[in-house]
Parts: C-alpha cells; sequence; structure tokens
C-alpha cells in the first residue's frame, strides 16, 4: 500500500522560511506533487518532482531525493496568505494519486 | 485549458436518499478520472478510480453499492451515493487525468446529509 508522511502543523512568522518534509513508501513511482489547499476549496497545484534535485519556482522550491523516499517543500518569504494546509501526494505505478495527511501552515504576524 | 468542472458545488439531502455528482473535464479528454473523499481537517483519501467504458476500480474498503460511478465518456463520469447517511456527509473531488502526470481537480461539492 501507499503510506506518506508528512507532520501535522507548523507556524512560523511572516518574512521567514519554513520547510514541509515528506517521506513516502508507494508500489512504484512517477512523481511527487506539493498542493495548496485552503478549507474547503480543492488544492491547487505548486510544484512537481519526478527526478532528484530542487526545483525552484519562485517563493517556494521542492525537493526530491527517490533513493530516500524523501521530499521537501521550502515556502520563503511567507506571507499571511501562506497560511493553509499543504498537500504532498505521490504518483504509484498505477499512476494513482494518493496524498499524506497534510500540514497545516500557520503564519503569524 | 485543462479545466475540471465539478456539480453541483453544495448538496444537502435527507437521509435515504441519493445524490449524484457530476465531473466534466471542459477541454481536454480524460484517460482517467479519480473521486476522493475529505473529512474536516484530514487529507484526500483516494475512493475509486474509473476509466471511460469500464467498470470502476474501488479502494478498500469503500462500498461500491453504496458510491456508483459511471464514467459514461471521456470527457464525464458521475459518483452517486445512494441512500446517503449522516456518516456520509463530507467533502467529495474528483480529479481528470489527461496524462501521466497531468492531474485536474474539480472544485469539490461538499455534501450534507440530515
Amino acid at each position: 500500500g501507499q503510506n506518506i508522511d508528512q507532520p501535522t502543523e507548523m507556524t512560523a512568522t511572516e518574512g521567514a522560511i519554513v520547510q514541509i518534509n515528506c517521506t513516502y513508501q508507494t508500489s512504484g513511482f512517477n512523481g511527487l506533487f506539493w498542493y495548496q489547499q485552503h478549507a474547503g476549496e480543492a488544492p491547487t497545484f505548486l510544484s512537481y518532482n519526478v527526478l532528484d534535485g530542487l526545483e525552484e519556482k519562485g517563493r517556494f522550491s521542492s525537493f526530491l531525493s527517490r533513493s530516500k523516499g524523501y521530499s521537501y517543500l521550502l515556502l520563503k518569504e511567507l506571507q499571511m496568505k501562506d497560511s493553509a494546509s499543504y498537500l504532498c501526494a505521490v504518483i504509484n505505478g498505477d499512476y494513482k494519486l494518493s496524498f499524506g495527511a497534510g500540514t497545516t501552515v500557520t503564519v503569524r504576524a | 485549458g485543462a479545466v475540471v468542472s465539478q456539480h453541483p458545488s453544495w448538496v444537502i439531502c435527507k437521509s435515504g436518499t441519493s445524490v449524484k455528482i457530476e465531473c466534466r473535464s471542459l477541454d481536454f479528454q480524460a484517460t482517467t478520472m479519480f473521486w476522493y473523499r475529505q473529512f474536516p481537517k484530514q487529507s484526500l483519501m483516494l475512493m475509486a478510480t474509473s476509466n471511460e467504458g469500464s467498470k470502476a476500480t474501488y479502494e478498500q474498503g469503500v462500498e461500491k453499492d453504496k458510491f456508483l460511478i459511471n464514467h459514461a465518456s471521456l470527457t464525464l463520469s458521475t459518483l452517486t451515493v445512494t441512500s446517503a447517511h449522516p456518516e456520509d456527509s463530507s467533502f467529495y473531488i474528483c480529479s481528470a487525468r489527461r496524462d501521466s502526470i497531468g492531474y485536474t481537480f474539480g472544485s469539490g461539492t461538499r455534501l450534507t446529509v440530515v
């Protein structure tokens, strides 16, 4: 089966940096997504990694190590609007997309 | 591009009735559609995978007779919650896959069973 772990909650100050870790064990691997989700809304795409290394996109960066089954999402220059749930999701060998439990990030002034 | 329309956005129904939720890919043909359920403060749990023209594949623990999925065309999949009960109240989200990594989500349906 799929096992995707990420911390439940994180709190940071406006302007700071936060790193959300995700470890996974899946049957096959075809990539890893990071999504942002606000309560009652659908997830919004942030990043996709399929090869090892760092993908940078503005204030958000995502890293993947396939050998370690590990990824992180780095949020820089935090803004109040970044307060949300961040979901790590893995595409397995059957192209099913499975989600971690999500990390609630609270940004404080 | 890559827009998925999910309807209705919210629905309130009486216990024992059935509710149908539609998921349409508006500008692409979806080879596969996925249905998720999300309870408050929890993550998205995959319920089933549907491919056009074939029976849906349900995840372990999901009752196929209760959650009927019909994937009638490459642009439309429906989820019917039959004989709904209050414990079925949840946020249901569909996702349409257009290629190996292109997953697009619908806006979700908030179901409340009273």
